[in-house]
């Protein structure tokens, strides 16, 4: 069965500090991993996704994520962090067979500190 | 483009009350999903539809949730009758088809009291 796991429901940074927040997942098959954000009382936002292309995916907002299969790792980054990056951030998995679920981990609130 | 349209946004009910949600998917998406998210927790599916069929109802709690989605556009989303424990944010999400990146609504806010 899969599964995501989001280490640390809480990550704090400084503004212009290195955002790191950690997805691992597994699976029975290749997956598609993606990362969606979360703002405040609004509904989900697509960050990025692995779709077995590139390994090193771009998203928007200057975000990106690396597929690691070694490490059964999804794990988004950006280099310099920005107020307005203070949101919830989940990670997902779907193995894209006839289900097309998408399972999401329980997410990881990034508190941007001035 | 107009994204996913969720109504109410916000609801508060008593329990053993009824209470619905509404949803109209991205023009031309075919897949419509409904998810569930409790507070502080990931969204978990409740129901995807293929066009006007209930392809994965398994995680719908059958008792006293139903969904339907007559003309394969729009969606409703039903719970009767309510509980406590229903209070949650409930995200609607439509893709063009299934396995074609998902867009999530602003979501419908439900407390039951």
């Amino acid at each position: 069965a899969q599964s995501v796991t989001q280490l640390g429901s809480h990550v704090s940074v400084s503004e212009g500090a290195l955002v790191l927040l950690r997805c691992n997942y597994s699976s029975s098959v290749p997956p598609y991993l993606f990362w969606y954000v979360q703002y405040p009382n609004q509904g989900l936002q697509l960050l990025l996704k692995y779709t077995s292309a590139a390994t090193l995916v771009k998203g928007i907002n200057g975000f990106e994520a690396e597929f690691k299969k070694s490490e059964t790792s999804f794990h988004l980054t950006k280099p310099s962090a920005h107020m307005s990056d203070a949101a919830e951030y989940f990670c997902a998995v779907s193995e894209m067979d006839s289900s097309y679920k998408l399972i999401f981990g329980s997410g990881t609130r990034l508190l941007v500190r001035p | 483009e107009a994204g996913v349209v969720q109504s109410p946004r916000y609801k508060i009910i008593e329990k053993k009350q009824p209470v619905a949600f509404w949803c109209n998917p991205i023009s031309g998406h075919n897949t419509l999903y409904w998810y569930l998210q409790n507070l502080g927790q990931g969204p978990e599916l409740l129901i995807r539809y293929e066009n006007e069929e209930a392809v994965d109802d398994s995680q719908l709690p059958k008792d006293r949730f139903s969904a339907e989605r007559l003309k394969g556009v729009d969606s409703t989303l039903k719970i009767q009758p309510a509980e406590l424990g229903d209070s949650a944010v409930y995200l609607c999400a439509s893709s063009r088809t299934a396995g074609n990146t998902i867009y999530f609504g602003e979501g419908s806010w439900l407390t039951v009291v």
